[in-house]
């Protein structure tokens, strides 16, 4: 069974600081991989997705996330954070083409600090 | 383009009672998925519709169903409510195709007491 795994419940940074996010995840077969950042009460907005390609992945809000298929890894980066980036971020696997059925990880808090 | 649509968003049920969500997907989308999200468990799958048909299944128990229209609104049903039910339920539609991602909706709250 597929599976994944954020090993950072919480990461605080301050603003305009770097951030990598760190996400593993099991699965046999070719994955496919998202980023989703939820805030507080709302939905999952999608950061990234990588399916196949070029496994330097660019998404929203300045947001780039690496697929390295050797160590099980799809970490999300982003150069300068924003104090508005704070959220809770999720990355997710799914075994088909498609998203209609994934499977989370646990989540990273982000604080930012002024 | 309306995004996908939640009713209601907040809801508050009593031990024993049964409750009704709505999901109103992206125009287009025929894929339904909702997810249960509580902060012991995280995000997990309940179910998937696609066409009116329930086509994947999370390890939920029975007291968990839903059901999709021809319109491809969708609708999950919990009966018998436990105080563990208490959760954020978010629906996600999916439009068809490889490499599509999922779209989600901002849930509803529901409080079991």
């Amino acid at each position: 069974a597929q599976s994944v795994t954020q090993p950072d419940i919480h990461i605080t940074v301050s603003e305009g600081a770097s951030l990598e996010l760190r996400c593993n995840y099991s699965y046999g077969a070719t994955p496919y991989l998202f980023w989703y950042v939820q805030s507080p009460g709302q939905g999952l907005q999608l950061l990234l997705k990588y399916f196949s390609g070029d496994t330097l992945v660019q998404g929203i809000k300045g947001f780039e996330a690496e697929f390295k298929r050797s160590q099980s890894s799809f970490n999300l980066r982003k150069p300068s954070v924003h104090w508005s980036d704070a959220a809770e971020y999720f990355c997710a696997v799914s075994s088909s083409g498609s998203a209609r059925q994934l499977t989370f990880g646990s989540g990273t808090q982000l604080t930012v600090l002024p | 383009k309306a995004g996908v649509t939640q009713t209601p968003r907040y809801l508050i049920k009593t031990r024993g009672q049964q409750v009704t969500l709505s999901c109103s997907p992206i125009s287009g989308h025929r894929s339904v998925s909702w997810y249960q999200q509580t902060p012991g468990q995280g995000l997990q799958f309940l179910f998937e519709y696609f066409s009116e048909t329930q086509r994947n299944k999370g390890n939920f128990p029975g007291r968990f169903s839903g059901r999709q229209f021809s319109n491809s609104r969708s609708e999950m049903n919990v009966s018998t409510l436990e105080l563990g039910d208490s959760a954020l339920y978010l629906c996600a539609s999916t439009p068809l195709g490889s490499g599509t991602e999922a779209f989600f909706g901002q849930g509803t709250r529901l409080t079991v007491v």
